[in-house]
């Protein structure tokens, strides 16, 4: 069974800033690996994805994302932070030989981005 | 761009009542999905499905809930008598065969009374 894990439920950070969000993964199988944002009131949007391939992963917004196998991490970066990047960001997995392929989701990191 | 889309936005019922929450997937997409998220949790997989038939479902998901597919286009989640605990935000899903995305609808809010 896979698990994910968010390790900083909020985020405060200072517009332009750097800002990384930290996502652990625990599963016995190779799994793709998600990062979505939710804005307030809004469904979910994929900013990025790790398949297979380089380990560094640039996504919508400005984003990206490292896999690091060894620590089983996937931790979601970005250089300089804007007001209209304030939102829920959820980190997933999906199984790859579930050919259903659910997503597990983390508990979420709020991102709260102040002028 | 086509997207998934869900209604109502907004649902308020009572205890013991059934509802129906409503989504229309993507056109060319065949794998639908159903998660939920209660209020200040994490999203929660209920439910896949693929070729009319569930290929897999949550401990969640029990003799309460079903879906279906009733025609080409609608996917739905009917909860047979809810309970207060069934209050969150649903969110549909779909993806194409093959592909490894999985493109969210805006969710509705089920309220519980």
């Amino acid at each position: 069974a896979q698990s994910v894990t968010q390790l900083d439920s909020q985020v405060p950070v200072f517009e332009e800033a750097p800002v990384e969000l930290r996502c652990n993964y625990s599963s016995s199988v190779s799994v793709y690996l998600f990062w979505y944002v939710q804005y307030p009131n809004q469904g979910l949007q994929l900013l990025l994805k790790y398949l297979s391939g380089s380990t560094l992963v640039k996504g919508i917004n400005g984003f990206e994302a490292e896999f690091n196998k060894s620590q089983t991490s996937f931790h979601l970066r970005k250089p300089s932070v804007h007001i209209s990047d304030t939102a829920e960001y959820f980190c997933a997995v999906s199984d790859l030989g579930n050919q259903g392929g659910k997503l597990i989701f983390g508990q979420g990191t709020e991102l709260s981005v102040k002028p | 761009e086509p997207e998934v889309t869900q209604t109502p936005s907004h649902q308020v019922t009572q205890m013991g009542q059934e509802v129906i929450l409503r989504c229309v997937p993507i056109s060319n997409h065949l794998y639908f999905y159903w998660y939920r998220q209660i209020l200040g949790q994490k999203v929660e997989f209920l439910v896949s499905f693929y070729n009319n038939e569930i290929s897999e479902k949550s401990e969640i998901f029990d003799d309460q809930f079903s879906v279906e597919r009733p025609d080409g286009s609608n996917f739905t989640l009917k909860i047979r008598s809810t309970k207060l605990e069934d209050s969150a935000m649903y969110f549909c899903a779909s993806r194409v065969a093959g592909g490894n995305e999985q493109f969210f609808g805006p969710g509705t809010r089920l309220t519980v009374l």
